[in-house]
């Protein structure tokens, strides 16, 4: 089982609508996660990170937690085009949790 | 700019040949990471220095790939007789260091393409 897991899309969704990503993470251990945009050809850049159950909002973003079901989201409200993007997610792991590990990204395309 | 500096930005060698990539983190950080991102995956953990220590290298890491940081500030990734294969994206990031939790996470360059003919 991979560490992180994220199902690769690609996902449309009209624009001004909620964009919904997830994310599974196999190793209950870990404590802190973290969205990531990337723009095609560029470096991912961090938008968001979640280490307690729950919501997290951040202006029009939101992540969600749930550590029993090994389970983060991000939310994309009001979507608009320059949020097209790969979306990543990732977790600290390995001994120590010294790497942090990621998933293989969610394509989202805002369409106008 | 104070960000994680990568160099050169783009790279096209020929296959069997040498190539070394450059990153300096930012100021202070004492760790640095290497990942590879090849298209449609995200970015792959190559290995990741504690100051000039290497802590960990991944298992999937060639012994073509070495990387190396002497002082504790920049680092070099190094590629020897190149393959087609090796065509990525290769990030460095760095981070703070101290345990890796409460959003203590790492700050990506612009990154290094890798072209292999």
């Amino acid at each position: 089982q991979k560490e992180v897991e994220q199902n690769s899309g690609p996902l449309s969704v009209p624009e001004g609508a909620i964009a919904s990503l997830n994310c599974t993470y196999s190793d209950r251990g870990s404590q802190s996660f973290f969205w990531y945009r990337q723009y095609s050809g560029k470096s991912p850049e961090l938008i968001m990170f979640i280490y307690s159950n729950g919501d997290k909002e951040d202006g029009r973003f939101t992540a969600q937690l749930n550590k029993a079901s090994q389970y983060v989201s991000l939310l994309i409200r009001d979507s608009q085009p320059s949020d097209s993007a790969t979306y990543l997610c990732a977790v600290w792991a390995g001994q120590g949790a010294q790497k942090l590990v990621f998933g293989q990204g969610t394509r989202l395309t805002i369409n106008p | 700019d104070t960000g994680v500096s990568q160099d050169p930005r783009h790279k096209i060698t020929k296959r069997g040949q040498n190539v070394t990539f450059r990153c300096d983190p930012i100021s202070e950080h004492n760790r640095l990471y290497w990942y590879r991102q090849t298209l449609g995956q995200g970015p792959e953990f190559l290995t990741y220095f504690q100051n000039e220590a290497q802590l960990e290298k991944s298992r999937l890491l060639s012994d073509r790939f070495s990387a190396e940081r002497p002082k504790g500030s920049f680092s070099t990734l190094e590629i020897q007789r190149t393959e087609q294969g090796d065509s990525a994206m290769y990030l460095c990031a760095s981070n703070p260091g101290g345990r890796g939790y409460s959003g203590n996470t790492i700050y990506f360059g612009e990154g290094s393409w890798l072209t292999v003919v």
